[in-house]
């Protein structure tokens, strides 16, 4: 298996540019989640999905969209993007038995100037 | 009120040393208590869990929690240097709404 992965490793942007950044895990977990963190700053939720066609905000969604339309997918989407969203992405997934177990993945390092 | 406090570090000590890492909490509904190790420029992994107070270990690692005083405690014996990372605690009340991270302490073990 190859666990969640994500893509781009790495972008940067332009103010006001959009992007999506690509979430995908082959453990068929269905919670995922998005996190983000930035220096010297724990992760903060963004948002979360328990299946497809369910979403829910977290702690920190001003600024961002998802959709889960399938069990392995959870994309999230920047819209207009703001120097503020300048930090690192986490994309995780857990089984529902064991939703303390978050399996995440290699981050995406994105930079808005 | 969902808060985790952690102490960033960064926290340097010699090989072999025991080193003691600490959270407090305020939500009294958490009741899974994980550590996530976080080396530099990687996603965190899950390190340990516990649920509810209690010691539990795993090798040279020890997590205690005491959920009277809201206090998280992991414990390093013969600390290596490839145990330098970052370590962030993260209680949780087992549902699915995602976990509360604290900012995590960085570890650097001298050689």
């Amino acid at each position: 298996n190859a666990g969640v992965t994500q893509t781009p490793k790495f972008r940067i942007l332009k103010i006001g540019q959009s992007m999506t950044l690509q979430c995908t895990q082959d453990m068929n977990h269905n919670y995922m989640y998005w996190y983000r963190q930035d220096p010297g700053m724990g992760l903060k939720l963004i948002y979360y999905s328990v299946g497809a066609g369910i979403t829910d905000k977290g702690e920190v969604p001003n600024g961002y969209n998802v959709s889960r339309s399938t069990t392995e997918d959870f994309p999230l989407r920047l819209e207009l993007a703001a120097p503020s969203q300048t930090s690192v992405y986490f994309c995780a997934s857990t089984p529902p038995r064991n939703a303390y177990e978050q399996y995440f993945g290699p981050g995406t390092r994105l930079t808005v100037t | 009120q969902k808060e985790v406090e952690q102490d960033p570090g960064p926290l340097s000590v010699p090989e072999g040393a025991i080193v003691s890492l600490n959270c407090t909490y305020s939500n009294s509904a958490f009741q899974y208590f994980m550590w996530y190790r976080q080396y530099s420029r990687k996603g965190p992994e899950l390190l340990m869990y516990t649920y509810s107070s209690g010691n539990k270990e795993d090798g040279r690692f020890t997590a205690q929690v005491d959920k009277s005083s809201k206090y998280i405690s992991l414990f390093i014996r013969d600390s290596q240097p490839s145990d330098s990372a970052t370590y962030l605690c993260a209680p949780s009340g087992g549902g699915a709404d995602g976990l509360t991270f604290g900012k995590g302490t960085h570890l650097i073990i001298q050689p």
